[in-house]
């Protein structure tokens, strides 16, 4: 079993929508949780980060975290162009601070 | 916010020679800094966290003897490919630590496009 896990994609909407990217992870002791999008080519760059259970606004981005059920999302509202990316999720595992990163949703933002 | 600096940001080498990585921390000190390969279409994987002043941690799979990792200042942290072939050609990417106080995210630099022929 991956530790994190994300559906791949590419997930499609229009400019405008809300963009629902979902992952989960497998280490019950996980304690920071973060969004990342990468354009290709590029380093990845922090969207969001969370570290609670609940709703995290910034800007037009939201993060969710239910620890219960081991499930973190992010939320785009009024998706852009811009907004294509690949998003990469990720967990700090509680232990020397590394991150294990999911494989990444592909997100097209058709205009 | 935190800056890390990546250096080069590609290189093209030949099979069997050896090419170093550089990557400085610029505002901030840095015990501890993490070093990932992505290969094309796929996410980013640890190679091994980099202690200043001690030997590298490698992860499971990674040859230490190939990757050379050298943390000799609390702001540079270097990368060696030692006898590079075609199948290490990928994206090395390095970063500061996701730290210990909450909202400090992982400071990533530019990345290193590396292609062996």
């Amino acid at each position: 079993q991956k530790e994190v896990e994300q559906n791949s994609g590419p997930l499609s909407v229009p400019e405008g929508a809300i963009a629902s990217l979902n992952c989960t992870y497998s280490d019950r002791v996980s304690q920071s949780f973060f969004w990342y999008r990468q354009y290709s080519g590029k380093s990845p760059e922090l969207i969001m980060s969370i570290y609670s259970n609940g709703d995290k606004e910034d800007g037009r981005f939201t993060a969710q975290l239910n620890k219960a059920s081991q499930y973190v999302s992010l939320l785009i509202r009024d998706s852009q162009p811009s907004d294509s990316a690949t998003y990469l999720c990720a967990v700090n595992g509680g232990y020397g601070n590394k991150l294990v990163f999911g494989a990444g949703t592909i997100l097209r933002v058709k205009s | 916010g935190a800056v890390v600096s990546q250096h080069p940001s590609w290189v093209i080498c030949k099979s069997g020679t050896s090419v170093k990585i550089e990557c400085r921390s610029l505002d901030f000190q840095a015990t501890t800094m993490f070093w990932y390969r992505q290969f094309p279409k796929q996410s980013l994987m640890l190679m091994a966290t980099s202690n200043e002043g001690s030997k590298a941690t490698y992860e499971q799979g990674v040859e230490k003897d190939k990757f050379l990792i050298n943390h000799a200042s609390l702001t540079l942290s270097t990368l060696t490919v030692t006898s590079a072939h075609p199948e290490d050609s990928s994206f090395y990417i390095c970063s500061g630590p996701t730290g210990a106080v909450r909202d400090t995210e992982a400071f990533f630099g530019q990345g290193t496009r590396l292609t062996v022929v």
